[in-house]
Formats: C-alpha cells, sequence, structure tokens
C-alpha cells in the first residue's frame, strides 16, 4: 500500500528564519512520482514542486529548495529566509503509475510570525 | 481560461437530502479526481475518472456516486446525505500528454456542511 507521512502537524517559526519541512512516503511502485502543494488561508491548492522516482537530483526554485533522498524515502521542503506569506498548509503527496491518483500525507501547517 | 471551477462554493444540507456537485475544466484534461479533506487528514480520493463515460473507485466513496458525460464536467452526487460527509470537496484534472509525470490542476474547493 501506498503512504504519505507529515510528522510535523504544526510549525511555527519568526519571519526570516529557515524551515524544514518533512515528507516520508512508502510505496512498492518502482515509478513513481512526488509532489509538494501549498494550501493558503484562502483555501486553493497550489502546485509547487513534482519529482519522478528516477531523479534524485535536489531542486531550488528561489527561497524554497528540495531534498529527494531514495534511500530513506523522503522527499523535503526547506524554505529560506521564511516571509509571512508562507504561512499556509504544506502537503506532501505520493503518485503511482494507476490512474495517476494522488496519495496526500495529513499536511503541516506552517505559521510565520513577523 | 478559467481552469477548473465548482459549483456550488458553499452548501448546507439537512441529513438524508440528496444533492450533487459539478466540477468543470476548459483544459480538455482527460483525467478527473474527487477528493474530500478534513482536518489533520489531508485530502483523500472519492472517485476518480480517466475519461469520458468511464469512473473508478478511490479509497472512500462509499455513500457517493459519480457521472463524466462530458469529458469536461465530472458530477459527484450525494444520494442521501449524512453528517459524516461535511467536508471540502475538490475537484482536479490533468492531461496525461507525457505521461504520468504532471501536476493535477484543483478547483476552489466546495465547502459542504451537513445537519
Amino acid at each position: 500500500a501506498q503512504k504519505v507521512t507529515q510528522a510535523q502537524t504544526e510549525i511555527s517559526v519568526v519571519e526570516k528564519e529557515d524551515v524544514t519541512l518533512d515528507c516520508v512516503y512508502e510505496t512498492r511502485d518502482t515509478t513513481y512520482y512526488l509532489f509538494w502543494y501549498k494550501q493558503p488561508p484562502s483555501g486553493e491548492l497550489v502546485f509547487l514542486i513534482r519529482r519522478n522516482s528516477f531523479d534524485e537530483q535536489n531542486e531550488i526554485s528561489g527561497r524554497y529548495s528540495w531534498n529527494f533522498q531514495k534511500s530513506t524515502s523522503s522527499f523535503n521542503f526547506t524554505i529560506t529566509a521564511s516571509q509571512v506569506v508562507d504561512s499556509a498548509v504544506y502537503f506532501c503527496a505520493l503518485s503511482g503509475s494507476q490512474g495517476g491518483k494522488l496519495i496526500f500525507g495529513q499536511g503541516t501547517e506552517l505559521s510565520v510570525k513577523p | 481560461n478559467a481552469g477548473v471551477t465548482q459549483t456550488p462554493k458553499f452548501r448546507v444540507l439537512k441529513t438524508g437530502q440528496s444533492m450533487t456537485l459539478l466540477c468543470a475544466q476548459d483544459m480538455n484534461h482527460e483525467y478527473m479526481y474527487w477528493y474530500r479533506q478534513d482536518p489533520g487528514m489531508g485530502l483523500r480520493l472519492i472517485h476518480y475518472s480517466v475519461g469520458e463515460g468511464t469512473t473508478a473507485k478511490g479509497e472512500v466513496p462509499d455513500g457517493y456516486n459519480v457521472s463524466r458525460l462530458k469529458k469536461q464536467n465530472f458530477l459527484l452526487g450525494l444520494e442521501s446525505a449524512a453528517p459524516s460527509q461535511t467536508s471540502v470537496y475538490f475537484c482536479a484534472s490533468r492531461t496525461i500528454a507525457g505521461g504520468s509525470y504532471n501536476e493535477q490542476f484543483f478547483g476552489p474547493g466546495t465547502r459542504l456542511t451537513v445537519l
């Protein structure tokens, strides 16, 4: 069975701090895809990044970076120099080969205080 | 492009009432999905469709039915609403162009309360 675990339910930081959101996944598929979505207080889901199981290169996009490690089945997300606008719930999700269905983690609520 | 739209945005039902949630996408996406979001549980897949006229069960299908008569629309029905179906419902779609690598695009959500 596929499973995504985001052990951090809530994180609170002060603006300009760095913060890492953890994501651990389980799957028996050899080909799979990992995603991060952001859900700001307005409620919509915003796509941030996707990664396939054959690409373990880390990625950086501005203040955001992602660390994918197959050896530990983890796909962690780091925000550098956090800002108040980063306050949101962040979801990690896993997709296998069947219909592209997404298995979501429970989400991590990030609060960035000024 | 409007992307993925959902109707209605809010709804309050009494136990036993029925209703249909409409999802529409204008991106010509082949796959469409219905999820529900409950506090502390992330999003869970209810039903999905890989093409016009086809539907399949997801993780939590009980109490829901779906139909995909047109490629751009995906309907979610509750025949006899129960308080346990109080949730926020999200529709999503994605293209299969290029394979399974593509992200899903989500609608704004429908907040449903069943009293």
